[in-house]
């Protein structure tokens, strides 16, 4: 059975750090393109970044260079480490797949406060 | 302009169809794109529901029944999820996403009432 823990969310000041972790089951996730999505509060899903197959990264304009995805394959699991953060970032983080070969399995979420 | 748009809501009677639509910027040519679409009930992750680009290209999501399909109007340069038969677990909100200038975009999403 395919499967996508999340972990890692918290409360955390403006400014700090998070690593949110995605563990994968059932399937191989380096096999596979791989992404992050967000939803913040009674809003729609936002996309945040994607790591390809072939390990190829692709970021919004809204967190580029303040978020970074990653992968540890012999782990098998995803990462997105997130700094500078700001309260607009406040949202439930999903790990979900999707791209040219699809599963189409998305996590539970895992909930990111940012506040004083 | 935003990239996707769809219908903030929609209501539709059990037992009818409901077709939501998913409308492309203009520029951007419908025919070109896989779309994705989504489910999502209150408190839970979205459920993908399938991906269509052409009736020779689209994929059901696993235990997704086939009264959720997928198409395409080119003429209003929009994609479509048509549900049929409508069950009052279908009452939720939807949402079409697309692939496109290296980044996943989606739609608003529509709210689907079932009354």
């Amino acid at each position: 059975e395919v499967q996508l823990v999340e972990s890692g969310g918290g409360l955390v000041q403006p400014g700090g750090s998070l690593r949110l972790s995605c563990a994968a089951s059932g399937f191989t996730l380096s096999n596979y393109a791989m992404n992050w999505v967000r939803q913040a509060p009674g809003k729609g899903l936002e996309w945040v970044s994607t790591i390809s197959e072939g390990g190829t990264t692709y970021y919004a304009d809204s967190v580029r260079g303040r978020f970074t995805i990653s992968r540890d394959t012999s782990r098998n699991t995803l990462y997105l480490q997130i700094n500078s953060l700001r309260g607009e970032d406040t949202a439930i983080y999903y790990c979900a797949q999707f791209g040219p070969s699809i599963l189409g399995n998305w996590g539970q979420g895992t909930l990111v406060t940012v506040s004083s | 302009q935003a990239v996707l748009t769809q219908p903030s809501s929609l209501s539709a009677s059990p037992g009818a169809s409901a077709s939501l639509t998913c409308t492309l910027r203009s520029g951007i040519n419908v025919g070109a794109y896989r779309i994705y679409w989504y489910q999502q009930k209150p408190g839970n992750p979205p459920q993908y529901l399938l991906r269509y680009t052409s009736d020779s290209d689209k994929h059901q999501g696993s235990g997704v029944p086939s009264r959720f399909s997928g198409s395409k109007d080119a003429s209003a340069n929009a994609g479509i999820l048509l549900i049929s038969g409508l069950q009052s677990e279908d009452e939720a909100d939807y949402y079409c996403m697309i692939w496109h200038s290296s980044a996943s975009v989606f739609g608003g999403g529509t709210k689907l009432t079932v009354l």
